[in-house]
């Protein structure tokens, strides 16, 4: 079973932030937070990931609260080319790579 | 780079041949994972290599499925004979141990056995 909950739906409006949440409040010490995306038909695609500190890169920013239990991936103008379902994965990070994907959120982006 | 290669792209049989799909990781990766995805499941490991060594096929559904990686350019995921219910997209993804967190994925085959 994944490791992870999320909403299974969201809408954002074209050019606003999109705050996309995730619960994760079994994570162990050793686990990281993923982020992937999947547009439709496609491979899924890597966005950012983190350990407990927050994190940007030119795709996105990770929140990550304290307690390390829930984050925010947040996509700070979004286009209609991120309609997509993005997924929050909870993954060691050495040893196994064994990612558990669960259902995700679909993000639609409305113009 | 090429990224990661997958064939075919759409594979059409019938109940009861053998399938076989085909994946080319991307140059330099040493672990390759193969994943099944369908509406019902969503997106599940079937397996995973590193360094050609098969590490973890728990997610392997049945006998009927087997992969290989006989070298680290190429890996297969056979399934013999197939059913309806193996119908899904197989999505191949490769990455570099240990120095990266990022998993690469190919765009997938996707196969439909009537």
């Amino acid at each position: 079973d994944a490791k992870t909950t999320q909403p299974p739906s969201m809408d954002c409006a074209e050019g606003r932030a999109a705050n996309l949440p995730c619960n994760h409040s079994t994570i162990s010490g050793n686990e990281y937070v993923y982020w992937y995306r999947q547009i439709h038909s496609q491979g899924p695609q890597y966005i950012i990931h983190g350990l407990k500190n927050n994190e940007t890169n030119e795709m996105a920013s990770l929140i990550i609260t304290e307690d390390r239990k829930s984050s925010t991936l947040i996509l700070p103008h979004a286009t209609l080319r991120d309609t997509a379902v993005y997924y929050c994965i909870v993954a060691p990070t050495s040893g196994t790579y064994k990612y558990i994907f669960g259902t995700g959120t679909r993000l639609k982006v409305l113009a | 780079d090429a990224g990661v290669i997958q064939s075919p792209r759409h594979e059409v049989t019938e109940m009861g041949q053998e399938v076989t799909l085909r994946c080319k990781p991307i140059s330099g990766h040493n672990s390759l994972f193969w994943y099944r995805q369908t509406m019902m499941r969503g997106l599940e490991l079937l397996i995973y290599f590193n360094n050609n060594v098969p590490i973890d096929d728990s997610g392997m559904p049945e006998d009927r499925f087997s992969a290989k990686m006989p070298n680290a350019s190429f890996s297969t995921l056979k399934i013999q004979p197939s059913e309806p219910r193996d119908s899904a997209v197989y999505f191949c993804a490769s990455t570099r141990l240990a120095e990266s967190y990022e998993q690469y994925f190919g765009p997938g085959t996707r196969l439909t056995v009537t």
